[in-house]
């Protein structure tokens, strides 16, 4: 069956720009889940979406906003992007709680 | 969750079993250990995860203490494209939701 599919691929965006990430959950999964990762840091979890809820939420700014459709597939948003922002995103999709999660190959970001 | 402690290098000759251990000595009775695997700048891979019991499935098995302060992951015979960052994590069931948090990992090196 599909993996967790993430588009775009790759996105050059400018300082002070506006972008939204999309993610297709594995078909029938239910929760999905952002991180963000970056040299740095390492992997940071963002937020977590079941069912069109934002069910957890990472230590991010506000800034950084998540929504779920009703057919699972889910988007996130950050708003007047910084150069800290470059990062690789990272959405994760789960049949139900405590099961593993499938990661997508991720959204490669960098701000300039 | 519990905190976990592992290694930040090892190397393995190609062919050799690879044992990765995680230190998790405050682990709760209903906490589950987990391990992921990321290969350079590809999305985290799902390889194993254990309660109680030992685990075996195609990829690895995983080697629970009987106090379960510790575990092992065991590839088998190790291949140069399990070089990879692992990442063993253990998750509360009551916590809600499907977030992950990953520390630093081992850095696993397969030498020809």
């Amino acid at each position: 069956k599909a993996g967790v599919t993430q588009t775009p691929r790759y996105l050059i965006k400018t300082r002070g720009q506006q972008v939204t990430l999309s993610c297709s959950p594995i078909s029938g999964h239910r929760s999905v889940s952002w991180y963000q990762q970056t040299p740095g840091q390492g992997l940071q979890f963002l937020f977590e979406y079941f069912s069109e809820t934002q069910r957890n939420k990472g230590n991010f700014p506000g800034r950084f906003s998540g929504r779920q459709f009703s057919n699972s597939r889910s988007e996130m948003n950050v708003s007047t992007l910084e150069l800290g922002d470059s990062a690789l995103y990272l959405c994760a999709s789960s049949l139900a709680d405590i099961t593993e999660a499938f990661f997508g190959q991720g959204t490669r970001l960098t701000v300039v | 969750d519990a905190k976990t402690t592992q290694p930040p290098s090892m190397d393995c000759a190609e062919g050799r079993a690879a044992n990765l251990p995680c230190n998790h000595s405050t682990i709760s009775g209903n906490e589950y250990v987990y391990w992921y695997r990321q290969i350079h700048s590809q999305g985290p891979q799902y390889i194993i995860h254990g309660l109680k019991n030992n685990e075996t499935n195609e990829m690895a098995s995983l080697i629970i203490t009987e106090d379960r302060k510790s575990s092992t992951l065991i590839l088998p015979h190790a291949t140069l494209r399990d070089t990879a960052v692992y990442y063993c994590i253990v998750r509360s069931p009551t916590n809600t939701g499907n977030q992950f948090y990953f520390g630093t990992g081992t850095s696993l090196t397969v030498i020809p």
